[in-house]
Parts: C-alpha cells; structure tokens; sequence
C-alpha cells in the first residue's frame, strides 16, 4: 500500500496569515493526488485534484502543486471559514489512501 | 444540482445485521462511481471500496473485503453498504461519494460531492 504522510498534524495561524501542508507520497503517484477539507461535524469537500486542478467553486486562494512523492497544499491569506482539517489523497494505485490530516486551527 | 441523500443514524447491538443506502439524484446514476468512506470517532478518512452501478463493478480497500458488502440498485439509483454481523468496532460515521468523472476507471478519479453521512454506533 501507498503510504501519505502529511506534515505538520496541526498548525496554528491567524486570518490573512499563508499556510502550506505537505504531503508525501511512499513512493511515486504522478500527479494522482487530491486534497480535502473537512469541517466538524460535516462531509469532506475537495478542493484540488490531480494535485494542482481546483474544483470547480473552491476559492482561489486555494491551489497545490508537486509531483511524484512531494506534494503541497497552500492556502494564501488564510480565512475564518478555512480553519478545518485537511487530508491529502492519492488515487493512483489501489487500495486508494488517505494522508493522516492537519488541522488548521486559530491562533 | 448532484445530490447524494444518505440513510439515518443507526443504534445497533453487536451481532446484528444492518444495510446503509446512499440515494444519488440530479446525474446519470449508473455511470459514476459511488465510493464508500469510514471515519471512526476523532480519526481520518478510510476507503472501504468503490462500485460502478452500469455493471456492479466492484472494488473493495484489501482490510475490508469480507468485512461488508457493496451493492447497488441502478432502477432506485441507490447503493448500499451492508453488515452481516457488526462489531463494536464497526462504530463510525460513513460516507458515501461520488466519482467526479463519468470514466470506467476508478484510479485517477477524485470523488465529490460527497453524501451527509451516516452514524452507526454498534453497543451492548
């Protein structure tokens, strides 16, 4: 199985403040990579898909880039509705895996 | 607008049987895949398997074939999740999603909308 280890596990900021969450990949994946928001108590949005294509709807202060085994998630000017838990995904062999999240948390 | 209406939250002993469904509305439901996700309390998101309802094609995550059953109904367009025995350790939210490509592949698909969710506590 793929191995996705996300860095950090959780991350403090402020609103208008630049996050960025990596994730890395146990071998390579291509661009075979998704990333999700995931509020509490809510369903899992994505946001990016195959790394660096946003979904249609997410705002544009969301992108991702990498390829291969490395990988980031950036969020620029980090809004009160943004702060969640962020899991990357890859889907490029089976069984498809999840990295293990990070929380993005006021500070 | 693409919809995915789950189930209600279930209480159930251990040993018991139970079926979830996951309804899809506003697509063509036989030509995209519906994944199931589980996500035990306070943890991340697993993949426990993917079906295409054209032919019920189906694929399960290695750790949980033989665990649960993925069906699908394409006349109700409706998919299941189903327990023949739950376990405490089957306590968890699931979710079901939706492949983002109306492609036969499910590797290099991406899965939204997602659906509500449902919560199966499993207790003595």
């Amino acid at each position: 199985d793929i191995q996705m280890t996300q860095s950090p596990s959780s991350v403090s900021a402020s609103v208008g403040d630049r996050v960025a969450i990596t994730c890395r990949a146990s071998q390579g994946i291509s661009n075979s990579l998704a990333w999700f928001q995931q509020k509490p108590g809510k369903a899992p949005k994505l946001l990016i898909f195959a790394a660096s294509s946003l979904q249609s709807g997410v705002p544009s202060r969301f992108s991702g880039s990498g390829s291969g085994t490395d990988f980031t998630l950036t969020i620029n000017s980090l809004q009160p509705e943004d702060f969640a838990t962020y899991y990357c995904q890859q889907a490029n062999s089976f069984p498809l895996t999840f990295g293990g999240g990070t929380k993005v948390e006021i500070k | 607008e693409v919809q995915l209406v789950q189930s209600g939250a279930e209480v159930k002993s251990p040993g018991e049987s139970l079926r979830m469904s996951c309804m899809g509305s506003g697509y063509t439901f036989r030509n995209y895949w519906i994944a199931w996700v589980r996500q035990m309390p306070g943890k991340g998101l697993e993949w426990i398997g993917f079906i295409y309802p054209d032919d019920s094609d189906i694929r399960y995550n290695p750790s949980f074939e033989g665990q649960v059953t993925i069906s699908a109904d394409r006349s109700i367009t409706t998919a299941y999740l189903q327990w023949r025995s739950l376990k405490a350790s089957d306590t968890a939210m699931y979710y079901c999603a939706r492949g983002k490509f109306s492609s036969r592949l499910v590797l290099n698909n991406y899965f939204d909308p997602w659906g509500q969710g449902t919560l199966v506590t499993v207790s003595s």
